[in-house]
């Protein structure tokens, strides 16, 4: 069975800092990796998406990942936290064993940014 | 259209009552899903209908839920005899469908209130 752990409900961080949000999984085989914002009051939107290659993903909003094959994780990063990144953040995963089937989300993180 | 659209966006209902949510996919994608957002649980995966194919219905919660998709395109999801715990969020996102690296694309969803 597929499954992600998002360990923090909340993290706070100050405008101008880097900020981490955390994400392991679990599936059999090789994932498929997704993070995913939602601002209030609105749908998720795609952030970003690992499938093969580089382990360091880039993606909107100056957002990036890093996946880690020995460690299942896939951390959400960015250098440097705007007020506008205060949102609520969803990990994702799909293995590739189990060809299209639904994504699997995380709990969600509330990231909020602190000016 | 340009994206998912769902209707409606609030519904406040008695428990008991049945109710209908609605929903209108990314125009050419063949793939849709119905999630379940609840407070502090993330987002639940409900049912996923691929073109023709047999729908997975392996996250409905009871045999009160119940989707369908007429055309391969518009998407009902029905709720009897609502409960409570039925209270939710319901996102519905579509994608092209078959490439498994492919992002979903969520609809603003609808907010439904069992009283």
């Amino acid at each position: 069975a597929q499954s992600v752990a998002q360990p923090e409900d909340q993290v706070n961080v100050a405008e101008g800092n880097p900020l981490t949000v955390k994400c392991t999984y679990s599936v059999s085989g090789n994932p498929y990796l997704f993070w995913y914002v939602q601002y209030p009051n609105r749908g998720l939107q795609f952030l970003l998406k690992y499938i093969t290659g580089d382990n360091l993903v880039k993606g909107s909003y100056g957002f990036e990942a890093e996946f880690n094959k020995s460690q299942t994780s896939f951390h959400l990063k960015k250098p440097s936290a705007l007020v506008s990144d205060s949102a609520l953040y969803f990990c994702a995963v799909r293995s590739f064993l189990s060809g299209n089937t639904p994504l699997v989300f995380g709990k969600g993180t509330r990231l909020s940014v602190i000016a | 259209g340009a994206g998912v659209s769902q209707s409606p966006s609030n519904k406040v209902t008695e428990k008991g009552k049945d109710v209908e949510l609605r929903c209108d996919p990314i125009s050419g994608h063949t793939a849709l899903y119905w999630y379940r957002q609840s407070l502090g649980q993330g987002l639940e995966f409900l049912i996923y209908f691929q073109g023709n194919s047999a729908p997975d219905k392996s996250g409905l919660p009871s045999d009160r839920f119940s989707a369908e998709r007429t055309g391969g395109s518009v998407s009902t999801l029905t709720i009897q005899r609502t409960q409570q715990e039925d209270s939710a969020v319901y996102l519905c996102a579509s994608s092209l469908g078959l490439a498994e690296t492919g992002e979903l694309f969520f609809g603003e969803g609808s907010r439904l209130t069992v009283l």
